[in-house]
């Protein structure tokens, strides 16, 4: 996960809207994810956006690309203690993995 | 089916057992990862597996050894492991870019 860096910890109270924030290195990368887990539970994708694109919007997740800068964004709005989780950026590898970066816990307080 | 099914769900295991982990997935994926994921830190790779041949192996250890029987299956064998192999053990696979599924993993303890 060095290449892509990620704050560790965010809180937000219910109803606000969260935003995590990704940086990446590599400029080629033709997708980046959104993964989250919860406790004890493996990975689910959340969203990907196309590098070719600034924004993609679903339902209550908005994702913001800015390739100048290569900085990723989560926003989710309207934020529920069920978000409450690790969020993982993550973009394609040479090796068709994806590497991911540190993982970014959201704690929803009531 | 869309999802990518790991077996068993939690394993404790001596440092003399042999063990093996499965993945299985059946949407027509050609490309099958093992993934190990320590506590509080990222998923890192470990092998790739691409239309049944192993791709990339990444520096592990000679006590993993993956299998890969056919293009819907995965294993990864487990013998005279260490307590610091004790991990979540996430499998995943793919078809294209947009296509990158993980399954929810087998927790293993080594004792």
């Amino acid at each position: 996960g060095e290449d892509v860096e990620q704050s560790l910890f965010l809180s937000v109270r219910e109803g606000d809207s969260s935003v995590i924030n990704c940086t990446y290195t590599d400029s080629s990368s033709t997708y980046l994810y959104w993964y989250k887990q919860e406790p004890g539970a493996g990975l689910q994708l959340l969203t990907y956006i196309f590098s070719n694109m600034d924004m993609k919007q679903d339902q209550r997740l908005t994702v913001l690309l800015n390739k100048k800068d290569k900085h990723l964004s989560l926003r989710i709005a309207d934020t529920q203690t069920g978000d409450s989780a690790i969020y993982f950026c993550a973009e394609r590898g040479n090796n068709n993995d994806m590497r991911f970066g540190a993982g970014t816990r959201l704690t929803v307080k009531p | 089916d869309t999802e990518v099914t790991q077996t068993p769900k939690h394993l404790v295991m001596g440092m003399t057992n042999k063990k093996s982990l499965k993945c299985e997935q059946h949407m027509g994926h050609r490309a099958m990862y093992w993934y190990k994921q320590k506590a509080k830190k990222p998923p890192e790779l470990m092998f790739v597996y691409s239309y049944e041949k192993l791709s990339i192996n990444e520096s592990v250890p000679s006590r993993f050894s993956p299998e890969c029987p056919n293009s819907s299956l995965l294993n990864l064998h487990l013998h005279a492991l260490q307590p610091e192999d004790s991990a979540l053990y996430l499998c995943a696979s793919s078809q294209d870019l947009m296509d990158y599924t993980f399954g929810s993993g087998t927790r293993l303890t080594v004792v």
